[in-house]
């Protein structure tokens, strides 16, 4: 697509539940990132892939949180056991690969993850 | 580690006035990559300027300018004749080409 798409746009799931947030990157970036904007916070790095390379799994703030890429396209980042400090906007990025990435990248609109 | 500050939480104008956000960043890095990102209330972060760490050009861009000083590890933003629709958070952030370190934002309100 033109963009990055990210569903759902917004989800509000129980405590102790497990939620999967999905990015669509646009067609031909091999670089996605995945960052948490808490509400009126700065952007968190979460995970980094990176065509077939290991991904950089290093800002992932417990073992709750997950991520995979199927296929060097779509990924899913997914939360077990959600706890209420997981509530935030989670934004998916894409990008051409190596310097050609600093040309910018390009964010998704986000999910809203609400946890009650 | 990198690190990026913007040390102005909040900045409010009036309409026409110019304005500066300020980004200071730190890296060990010799090549490196500085950006500006607009997010408007929607959500969507908008990409704005992309400059790397051996070009100190300043650009202009309409009503938009930066102002990249290595000397100071600074990287300003100028919005002149401020608009109403130029309200949102700015985001300075940092790359080492494979990690996007992110300020925490300057909040700019534009009052009419």
């Amino acid at each position: 697509g033109a963009g990055v798409s990210q569903s759902p746009s917004n989800k509000v799931t129980e405590k102790g539940k497990d939620v999967e947030l999905r990015c669509d990157p646009i067609s031909g970036h091999t670089a996605l990132y995945w960052y948490r904007q808490s509400l009126g916070q700065g952007l968190e790095f979460l995970i980094y892939f990176q065509g077939n390379s290991a991904p950089d799994k290093s800002g992932l703030p417990s073992d709750r949180f997950s991520a995979e890429r199927t296929g060097g396209s779509v990924s899913t980042l997914t939360i077990q056991r959600t706890q209420q400090e997981d509530s935030a906007v989670y934004l998916c990025a894409s990008s051409l690969p190596g310097t050609a990435s600093n040309y910018g990248y390009t964010f998704g609109s986000g999910t809203r993850l609400t946890v009650v | 580690a990198q690190k990026v500050t913007q040390a102005q939480t909040e900045i409010s104008v009036v309409e026409k006035e110019d304005v500066t956000l300020d980004c200071v960043y730190e890296t060990r890095d010799t090549t490196y990559y500085l950006f500006w990102y607009k997010q408007p209330p929607s959500g969507e972060l908008v990409f704005l300027i992309r400059r790397n760490s051996f070009d100190e050009q300043n650009e202009i861009s309409g009503r938009y300018s930066w102002n990249f000083q290595k000397s100071t590890s600074s990287f300003n933003f100028t919005i002149t004749a401020s608009q109403v629709v130029d309200s949102a958070v700015y985001f300075c952030a940092l790359s080492d080409t494979r990690q996007l370190t992110f300020g925490s934002g300057t909040q700019l309100t534009v009052l009419p």
